[in-house]
């Protein structure tokens, strides 16, 4: 089965600076590779995803990018914002799939 | 636009009590739905999901169970809940033509004394 690992597992960030989390996964049939935001408490939501006939897409201060050959993709932040601060998870898969199998999650921690 | 409910928010239930937790999903037809569990500081484990009425996969084994009775609707049960089924329990739907894109109902959170 699919196995997906996320580094690193805790990072803290000064107000301001970049932050970047690490998915590697194991399937080379995976074609679609998200990311997921929760904060504390709430449900995981969406914030940007990128398909395997793309190396990298941005949104605002976020952007994903993939490299298919070493199975691995990153989530980029810049200029992070306390807001930031939540658990991030990756969760690769393929079409069709019906079956998820998510990161560990990597906690993120802006600090003003 | 899709919504997608589940009740209670919270529960605090005795060991060996009963189970039922209910999600339900509108504004879609024919959706895939998950149940995950989420320890306290943990990740997202899967636990059965369901691509049609009367249709479920398990993936854990443990002494939780699912149904589906009606389209948007899947049911999370259990006849003696342990301590280790203390969680953050998350549904939720995707549609495949949709790009994969899970989403996630607010969840219940469950604590087993």
């Amino acid at each position: 089965g699919e196995n997906v690992e996320q580094h690193p597992s805790t990072l803290s960030v000064q107000e301001g600076d970049s932050a970047v989390i690490k998915c590697t996964y194991s399937d080379s049939a995976s074609n679609y590779f998200p990311w997921y935001k929760q904060e504390l408490g709430k449900r995981p939501q969406l914030i940007i995803d990128i398909r395997s006939n793309v190396g990298e897409k941005k949104d605002q201060r976020i952007a994903v990018t993939l490299n298919k050959t070493a199975k691995h993709f990153s989530l980029h932040i810049t200029e992070t914002q306390p807001e930031d601060s939540a658990v991030y998870f990756c969760a690769p898969s393929s079409s069709g799939t019906y079956k998820y199998i998510f990161g560990t999650g990597t906690r993120l921690k802006v600090l003003a | 636009s899709q919504t997608i409910h589940q009740w209670p928010a919270t529960l605090v239930q005795p060991v060996g009590s009963p189970l039922s937790l209910e999600c339900t999903v509108e504004g879609t037809s024919n959706p895939n739905l998950y149940w995950y569990r989420q320890a306290a500081g943990r990740g997202l484990q899967l636990l059965f999901y369901s691509v049609g009425i009367g249709q479920i996969s398990s993936e854990v084994p443990q002494n939780l169970s699912a149904s589906r009775p009606q389209d948007r609707q899947f049911i999370l049960s259990s006849k003696k809940l342990l301590l280790s089924d203390s969680g953050f329990y998350l549904c939720a739907w995707s549609v495949l033509a949709s790009g994969n894109e899970q989403f996630f109902g607010p969840g219940t959170r469950l604590t087993v004394l």
